[in-house]
Formats: structure tokens, sequence, C-alpha cells
């Protein structure tokens, strides 16, 4: 994998339903792989910082998962709200002198319906 | 927490015009700002790198003649899309690592949205 890659790329859900959501970057000279929550006009909100593999992070309803050694992380969504509608991104940046240069995915936007 | 601060966050301007987008860090020091831009149903492509008090470092591709990146404090960074075109109208947003560095993560400006008519 040479990019970073997202799926889907929207998701329409249920209110209650949870969901989760897939991202796939190169897992060579890998570093660190962030999420993003992302709403129309707003600042991008981070979520989550991942580095280890094997890793899992949780805020409230929301965590992730990561595998460095094949190179994907998911995002979980427990019992969809419809304020967790938005843009959902992840990035990876890598172990290149920590440029801290982040390449992004194309996103999943996630549609919650009450 | 760390906020950046990014404007303007519309703007028009007329083709050979030139437009500035100004990104501040608040409440922290942002010695490193990275410059995005994203076309329709694309991901956000890095342009530049900028560093306070030296030269951007700029993407393949991009060019910088084209967009310049000045850097001169440790709380602005600005980009100015010098000559626009129509081509050049896009969604531009600026980011800054956070003083803890790559692992504790970026915090983002709000980005502009640039047409140019």
């Amino acid at each position: 994998i040479l990019n970073v890659e997202q799926s889907p790329q929207s998701l329409h859900v249920q209110e209650g339903d949870s969901t989760n959501f897939t991202c796939s970057f190169p897992s060579s000279n890998f570093y660190a792989l962030h999420w993003y929550r992302w709403e129309t006009a707003k600042s991008p909100e981070a979520l989550f910082v991942m580095t280890l593999n094997g890793d899992e992070k949780k805020k409230g309803r929301i965590s992730a998962t990561l595998n460095t050694k094949e190179g994907y992380s998911y995002l979980y969504i427990k019992g969809s709200q419809p304020e967790d509608s938005a843009t959902y991104l992840c990035a990876s940046t890598a172990n290149s002198g920590n440029t801290g240069k982040l390449i992004f995915g194309q996103g999943t936007t996630l549609q919650v319906k009450p | 927490g760390a906020v950046v601060s990014q404007h303007p966050s519309r703007v028009i301007c007329k083709s050979g015009t030139s437009v500035k987008i100004e990104c501040r860090s608040l409440d922290f020091q942002a010695t490193t700002m990275f410059w995005y831009r994203q076309f329709p149903k694309q991901s956000l492509m890095l342009m530049a790198t900028s560093n306070e008090g030296s030269k951007a470092t700029y993407e393949q591709g991009v060019e910088k003649d084209k967009f310049l990146i000045n850097h001169a404090s440790l709380t602005l960074s600005t980009l100015t899309v010098t000559s626009a075109h129509p081509e050049d109208s896009s969604f531009y947003i600026c980011s800054a690592r956070l003083p803890a560095g790559g692992k504790e993560g970026y915090t983002f400006g709000s980005g502009t949205r640039l047409t140019v008519v």
C-alpha cells in the first residue's frame, strides 16, 4: 500500500446502530496513525493518535484499533447518534526523520439518521 | 486546548489578483505549520511545510512562486496565492504540530474556501 485509503467513502446508519470504518496505510517506516473527526465549517478535531501495534484507544462511544504490521486501523462507533454525523479522516506519519507530514485518506462521511 | 485561527473562511477574488490566507496559533507557539489543499472528493494534500524563520519546504509539484508561504513569527504563518486563476479555486487548510511533537497530534485551522472568478 502506497497511499492512505479509507473505506467506505460514505455511510448512512440509523440512530443506535454501531458502525465501523477502515483505514489502510503503508506499514513500512510507520510512525503514527491519527484519526480526526471533521464537521462542516469547523476545524478537524483530533480523536486518537496511535503508535503501537495492537494499540486500542477509546473515547466515549468511539474506539480505534491499530495493526502496524499489516497496515490498517479500524474506527468503531457504538450506538451512533445524529451528532456523530461528520467526516472521519485518518492520516499516517512516516518515520522519515519525523518531518511530521500527515498523509491523509479521503475520509469516510457518516450520516446518522434520527 | 491549542487553537489555530485561520482567516478568511471564504474568499472570492478575480483572476490575476493575489489572496493572502493567515493562520495564527492563539495559545501556543507553532514552530512548524503545514499547508494543505483539498479538491472535491479528494483527500487533504500537503502543499508545504513552513518553519519559523526559514524558507518553506514545498512538496513535489507545488509551485513555490505561486504559493508564497511566510512564517515570520512563532504564532503566524501566511499563504499567499499569487496571480490566482480559476484552477486555484480550492479549499486550503493549515495545521500546526502541537508542542509535544508528532505523537501528540496536530491542530488545524477551520480552512479557507477560495473561489477565483
